[in-house]
């Protein structure tokens, strides 16, 4: 099967510049989250989904952030205007949980933004 | 709220030795599961072991062993006869009954030959 898809695997941009990053989870899982990992701050939750409705949206670090995740197969995370400080590697994650989420976490190879 | 603790930020041990990476967790969900993923040089995140909160046993499996402690909320990663291969960046993360999962800080381990 396959695993966890994520698109770019690397964008260079300059700053004020709209990114959008994709994610395509591991068909059946009902889980999707996207986190960012910096040097600094490690590997930070930004929003997961369950069933295609965001839950928790609290890592979300600005308005410029918005994540979306129209059915089961699709997210985007989308920075508009990108900065500088957005530069990180931005990994999208699905796992199954039911209602009780046991599941770990499936990783794709995660999307290098760099803000020029 | 949750939180993960990986107080070590860097450890640096010689080829065959063994290490312990050390977790501390806090969490006021009476289910939770905890984890631990590793992160190599090349980037990717795998999956290592998932525990959940009613099930204490430790476990083994090869060279790694886990020890979870619910007393002292801890969730220790051990790696007995260390090898080259097993440098990398090792995660602990904690899973709350629902689905949030947040990760410690990570531990590099640097294992040399």
């Amino acid at each position: 099967d396959a695993g966890v898809i994520q698109s770019p695997r690397h964008e260079v941009t300059e700053m004020g510049q709209e990114v959008t990053l994709r994610c395509k989870p591991i068909s059946g899982h009902n889980s999707l989250f996207w986190y960012r990992q910096t040097m600094m701050r490690g590997l930070e939750l930004l929003i997961y989904f369950n069933n295609n409705v965001p839950i928790d949206d609290s890592g979300m670090p600005e308005d410029r952030f918005s994540a979306k995740m129209p059915n089961a197969s699709f997210s985007t995370l989308k920075i508009q205007p990108s900065e500088p400080r957005d530069s990180a590697v931005y990994f999208c994650a699905s796992t199954t949980g039911g209602g009780q989420g046991t599941g770990e976490l499936f990783f794709g190879e995660g999307s290098r933004l760099t803000v020029l | 709220a949750q939180k993960v603790t990986q107080a070590q930020t860097e450890i640096s041990v010689v080829e065959k030795e063994d290490v312990t990476l050390d977790c501390v967790y806090e969490t006021r969900d009476t289910t939770y599961y905890l984890f631990w993923y590793k992160q190599p040089p090349s980037g990717e995140l795998v999956f290592l072991i998932r525990r959940n909160s009613f099930d204490e046993q430790n476990e083994i499996s090869g060279r790694y062993s886990w020890n979870f402690q619910k007393s002292t909320s801890s969730f220790n990663f051990t790696i007995t006869a260390s090898q080259v291969v097993d440098s990398a960046v090792y995660f602990c993360a904690l899973r709350d009954g629902g689905f949030k999962t947040i990760f410690g800080a990570g531990t590099r381990l640097f294992v040399k030959a």
